[in-house]
């Protein structure tokens, strides 16, 4: 267990909806990332927040969306689904910014 | 050009042989970190070993150890004395220099292992 969660662990819904997908980063470790794992596109970093602040942002869409909360966890909003968008996402947490980052189980998203 | 490149898609490998899984990464920054990540079938992403580009020594951690080979740019993960439970997908990953929101890791496509009984 690395101490970070995600809920939901299976989401299914339809194209067009909109889901909400939270991270509860370890104890005390301030750097959340949220990362996408599909068949075609391997593993992509999405977007990075620290200490409330989004840091980073990477190959993540328009429609996707995140925030990171005073008591540190972390949503990431995705709308507009569309089948691409299936997919496992993972949030990871890290003490400092350059900490090993320790991955929570993912949520596997099935958009039908 | 690929950042992390693993080129053994799958390997198959007798139970208590050692093996090593294969990562060549590519990047300009002198500071750099390597990770290995282990995923079951269970889908969740294990942390394994960590490698600084600075380390003097190759890092281990149990039965896991990296050889970091500098000039040419691999970063092999070894598993020593392989058990069932290691049949997993293996991720190799790369941190860049930590400037302003550059940690985030890039991920090579994954050695599928398989250890046969």
């Amino acid at each position: 267990d690395s101490g970070v969660t995600q809920t939901p662990k299976h989401l299914i819904t339809a194209t067009g909806q909109r889901v909400t997908l939270r991270c509860s980063p370890r104890s005390g470790d301030l750097s959340v990332y949220w990362y996408q794992q599909s068949l075609d596109q391997g593993l992509q970093f999405l977007i990075q927040y620290y200490n409330g602040e989004e840091r980073a942002k990477g190959n993540i869409l328009e429609r996707f969306s995140a925030q990171q909360f005073p008591d540190l966890h972390s949503e990431l909003n995705l709308s507009s689904l569309e089948l691409g968008d299936s997919a496992l996402y993972f949030c990871a947490s890290s003490a400092v910014l350059t900490d090993t980052q320790y991955f929570g189980p993912g949520t596997r998203l099935t958009v039908l | 050009a690929q950042k992390i490149t693993q080129t053994q898609p799958g390997m198959f490998v007798q139970e208590k042989e050692a093996v090593t899984l294969d990562c060549t990464y590519d990047t300009s920054d002198p500071s750099y970190g390597l990770f290995w990540y282990k995923q079951p079938s269970s889908g969740e992403m294990i942390f394994l070993i960590y490698q600084g580009s600075y380390d003097q020594q190759n890092a281990t951690e149990g039965r896991y150890s990296l050889n970091f080979q500098k000039a040419r740019k691999s970063a092999n993960l070894v598993i020593s004395a392989s058990q069932l439970g290691d049949s997993a997908m293996y991720f190799c990953a790369m941190r860049e220099a930590s400037y302003f929101g550059n940690e985030k890791l890039t991920f090579g496509t994954g050695t599928r292992l398989t250890i046969i009984p």
